[in-house]
């Protein structure tokens, strides 16, 4: 059975900071990946969405990579800024469905 | 486009009664999962459609809840009757099919239910 982690639950840094979200899971025969951010009371938004053929995605300050061989994602957020705060969900597509992991709650503070 | 809409945004009803959600996925896809999330379990899958058919419903909790896609521009999540351990959000998301899978997953704001 798919398990998909997120390490750490929550990660607080100063303005400016470069920083990195981990996302990690069991069963590596997955079709893709995806970043979700989620802002209280709201739903999920797509960030980047990396084919399983793919290493990395890139947008704008966020670059995702994906190791599928050692069941692993990184978020790499730049020069994070007040308005990166929320939870940061990785999920992995297998099988028709969407598993996720259970979030990292990122507060970036001014 | 508009995006995925929920009705109702929150609901609030007492237990025994009958829930019934809404969704409107983004127009021209074809996939349809409805989720829920508690602060316990995170977010979990109960169902999902493509062409509006029913795929796998292994993650709907019990036989108090069913769902429908009569079209492909409305979904229905009802729960009856409903109990105190219902209480969560529940999210409707659409995407679109790519060779061998599918998209990027667009998401609702949300219903957030209370059952008292």
């Amino acid at each position: 059975k798919q398990e998909v982690t997120q390490i750490p639950a929550a990660l607080s840094v100063p303005e400016g900071e470069n920083l990195v979200l981990n996302c990690s899971f069991t069963d590596s025969a997955i079709y893709n990946l995806q970043w979700f951010r989620q802002d209280p009371g709201k739903g999920l938004t797509s960030l980047l969405l990396i084919q399983s053929s793919q290493r990395e995605q890139t947008s704008g300050r966020l670059n995702a990579s994906l190791d599928k061989s050692s069941g692993r994602s990184t978020l790499y957020i730049a020069a994070s800024q007040p308005g990166d705060s929320a939870t940061y969900l990785c999920a992995v597509y297998q099988e028709g469905k969407l598993i996720f992991g259970q979030g990292t709650t990122l507060q970036v503070k001014p | 486009d508009a995006g995925v809409i929920q009705s109702p945004r929150h609901e609030v009803t007492e237990m025994g009664q009958e829930v019934t959600l809404r969704c409107k996925p983004i127009s021209g896809h074809d996939y349809l999962f409805w989720y829920r999330q508690t602060m316990m379990r995170g977010l979990e899958l109960l169902i999902y459609f493509n062409n509006n058919v029913p795929i796998d419903d292994s993650g709907m909790p019990e036989d108090r809840f069913s769902a429908k896609m009569p079209n492909a521009s409305f979904s229905t999540l009802k729960i009856q009757p409903s109990e105190p351990r219902d209480s969560a959000v529940y999210f409707c998301a659409s995407s679109f099919r790519l060779a061998g899978g599918i998209g990027e997953l667009f998401f609702g704001e949300g219903s957030r239910l209370t059952v008292l």
